[in-house]
């Protein structure tokens, strides 16, 4: 009965070569995030949607790119993995107000 | 600016022995505060939201209370499970009120 579904957990990708990670949620939130977390770090906003209202971190590379078709589904977009972008990458969905709840995530080698 | 420190960074127990983490904030207009539980590898597992100074909330061996300036989260005889990292957050009403900002965590290791 996951609630929020990342895919893949894991997923290894060549330098330069376009990758995309994908969440669903079962939850019909108004809210999704996408976290980079690295190693001993907090998570790191990188955007976020309100419906499909927009929002990007002002530091957020241009390398990272995000779409929501519907309300369901939510991808995120490295256009050119740099092996810094290595990392775990977090989807998270929430009421308006209300806690987050997060998928188990996507591991990102970049070899 | 908003923000949130976690203390200790780290912590290690004896099972049965009870502690307490730290949850610091600053925050202008507090719309909410956040724990959650993170094991090695997995996402951030939510366990506790509170809203106003005074409040608190239990779940097994956990509790968490909530001042003006921090929470704290109580572990009451822990077990080897309990092992992990616990992140606080926080959710204030300036600006973009959907943001949430992090702590460092603490991570927390109980042996048998």
């Amino acid at each position: 009965d996951a609630m929020v579904i990342q895919n893949p957990r894991y997923q290894v990708t060549q330098f330069g070569k376009p990758v995309t990670l994908s969440c669903s949620q079962t939850l019909n939130h108004n809210v999704m995030y996408w976290y980079q977390q690295k190693s001993s770090q907090a998570p790191k906003l990188l955007f976020h949607y309100y419906d499909k209202d927009f929002n990007n971190e002002a530091d957020t590379p241009d390398n990272f790119q995000s779409r929501r078709p519907n309300t369901s589904f939510c991808f995120l977009d490295i256009r050119s993995p740099g092996l810094g972008d290595a990392a775990m990458y977090l989807c998270a969905t929430a009421g308006l107000n209300t806690e987050a709840f997060f998928g188990q995530g996507t591991r990102l080698t970049v070899v | 600016e908003d923000q949130v420190t976690q203390s200790p960074e780290a912590l290690r127990l004896q099972e049965g022995e009870s502690s307490s983490l730290n949850c610091s904030y600053t925050v202008s207009g507090l719309r909410g505060l956040f724990w959650y539980r993170q094991d090695p590898g997995k996402g951030p597992e939510f366990l506790f939201t509170l809203y106003s100074a005074g409040e608190e909330k239990e779940k097994e061996r956990l509790k968490a209370t909530l001042t003006k300036k921090e929470s704290f989260l109580h572990i009451t005889a822990p077990k080897p499970e309990d092992s992990a990292t616990y992140l606080c957050a926080v959710r204030g009403q300036a600006g973009n009120n959907r943001k949430l900002i992090w702590g460092l965590g603490t991570s927390l290791a109980v042996n048998p």
